[in-house]
């Protein structure tokens, strides 16, 4: 089936820092999408990327959805204690209303 | 804002017993889904619905899993016969356009 793997699997940073991570399949998905989750809670969705190449902001978040369709990255910039969650990519085959395939997770910790 | 509910948010069985979870989805959406994650693992589609049918189901959602929208609001899971590999955190979703949104979540633990 189809797999989407997280990098790096978890961060260790410092209040302040910027963070950096991505997804990569080895098929193509049309939507891509960001959720965070905290620790006993559902994902909470963070930004959704619906056009390959696009670049989409939502306050210190930045996402891309790779020109190849098989990859998107997910930036934050300074970084604040309340970052700290694990972060999913998610695909989706076509446009909107089916199966999401998640990815591995990337866990953030903010060092004090 | 409008958000999906999940009740129990902790559900403890025995092994072999039925347990049934339920979920209230955002008022106007019109698809829904139930996702599970094992213990530190990755959410894993089980099954979406629509239109009072099921729409797609995972390999995970075979005959011991059923689902049901029993009433205008409701939107159920049940597992017929549960196992210990079962334990996990089973997570409802609903969409209306393009975007899922997720409940809180049931955690399923099988004794």
């Amino acid at each position: 089936g189809q797999q989407l793997n997280q990098s790096p699997q978890s961060m260790f940073i410092q209040e302040g820092e910027d963070v950096s991570m991505n997804c990569t399949s080895s098929s193509i998905f049309n939507t891509w999408l960001w959720y965070k989750q905290d620790p006993g809670e559902g994902p909470v969705l963070l930004i959704a990327l619906y056009k390959a190449g696009e670049l989409t902001s939502n306050g210190r978040l930045t996402a891309q959805f790779g020109i190849t369709r098989k990859d998107s990255f997910l930036n934050i910039s300074a970084s604040i204690p309340s970052d700290v969650g694990i972060y999913f990519c998610a695909g989706e085959t076509n446009f909107g209303n089916e199966k999401l395939t998640f990815g591995t997770g990337t866990r953030l910790t903010i060092i004090p | 804002e409008p958000e999906v509910t999940q009740t129990p948010s902790h559900q403890v069985t025995q092994m072999g017993q039925e347990v049934i979870l339920r979920c209230v989805p955002i008022s106007n959406h019109l698809y829904f889904y139930w996702y599970r994650q094992i213990l530190g693992q990755k959410v894993e589609f089980l099954v979406s619905f629509y239109n009072n049918e099921i729409s797609e189901k995972s390999e995970i959602f075979d005959d011991q899993f059923s689902v049901e929208r029993p009433d205008g609001s409701n939107f159920t899971l049940k597992i017929r016969s549960t196992k210990l590999e079962d334990s996990a955190m089973y997570f409802c979703a609903s969409s209306s356009q393009d975007t899922q949104y997720f409940g809180p979540g049931t955690r399923l633990t099988v004794l």
